[in-house]
């Protein structure tokens, strides 16, 4: 069974540009959460999508926004980019809502430059 | 908000010798996680405990989960090279994840 796909792998945008960031989940995985992982903030949670509704949210400010599809594959944008945005964004996926193993994706590298 | 606390940040072992990290929550939670990020790799699940007091281990790897559901420790014996990397507890409360800074391990050949 194919793992999470995220694309792209490698981003690099400018400030006030906008991003789009795509994840697939593992086939059967209805939950999809994002986070974003920094040297100095480590992995932060930035919200969960199970069946096309934001179940949770972290906090984030609104430029981070994201959205789930019917077939699961989850989208997250980010925009009017600020420097500090520069980080790797995890998405990971799992069966179910709530308590359940994740299964992380190999990320997408965002340069805001 | 919740906030789960990691200690310590890095440590540096002679191979063979002993490990433990440690994760303390600020409330009670429903379950806790524990991943494995390789250098330039993405987090790995690891395991999950549920209930209070629940102990589990994977070969070297010893799992705890407090009484109180708050705290939690990773303990591997014997330390190995391919041990090495960051490890991660994760803090499930009211449908949030909530990650701790990680420990990261080097083990010395």
């Amino acid at each position: 069974k194919a793992g999470v796909t995220q694309t792209p792998r490698y981003l690099i945008k400018t400030r006030g540009q906008q991003v789009t960031l795509s994840c697939s989940p593992i086939s059967g995985h209805r939950s999809v959460s994002w986070y974003q992982q920094t040297p100095g903030q480590g992995l932060q949670f930035l919200f969960e999508y199970f069946s096309e509704t934001q179940r949770n949210k972290g906090n984030f400010p609104g430029r981070f926004s994201g959205r789930q599809f019917s077939n699961s594959r989850s989208e997250m944008n980010v925009s009017t980019l600020e420097l500090g945005d520069s980080a790797l964004y995890l998405c990971a996926s799992s069966r179910r809502e709530g308590s359940d193993t994740q299964y992380f994706g190999p990320g997408t590298r965002l340069t805001v430059l | 908000g919740q906030q789960v606390m990691q200690i310590p940040q890095y440590q540096h072992v002679q191979e063979g010798e002993d490990f433990t990290t440690y994760c303390n929550s600020s409330t009670t939670l429903s379950n806790i996680q524990w991943y494995k990020q390789r250098p330039g790799g993405h987090p790995v699940f690891l395991i999950q405990l549920v209930k209070s007091g629940e102990v589990k281990k994977q070969k070297r790897l010893t799992f705890q989960f407090g009484e109180a559901k708050k705290n939690s420790s990773l303990h591997i014996t014997a330390t190995q090279t391919t041990d090495v990397g960051t490890y991660f507890c994760a803090g499930r409360w009211a449908g949030k994840s909530t990650f701790g800074d990680g420990t990261t391990l080097t083990v010395k050949p």
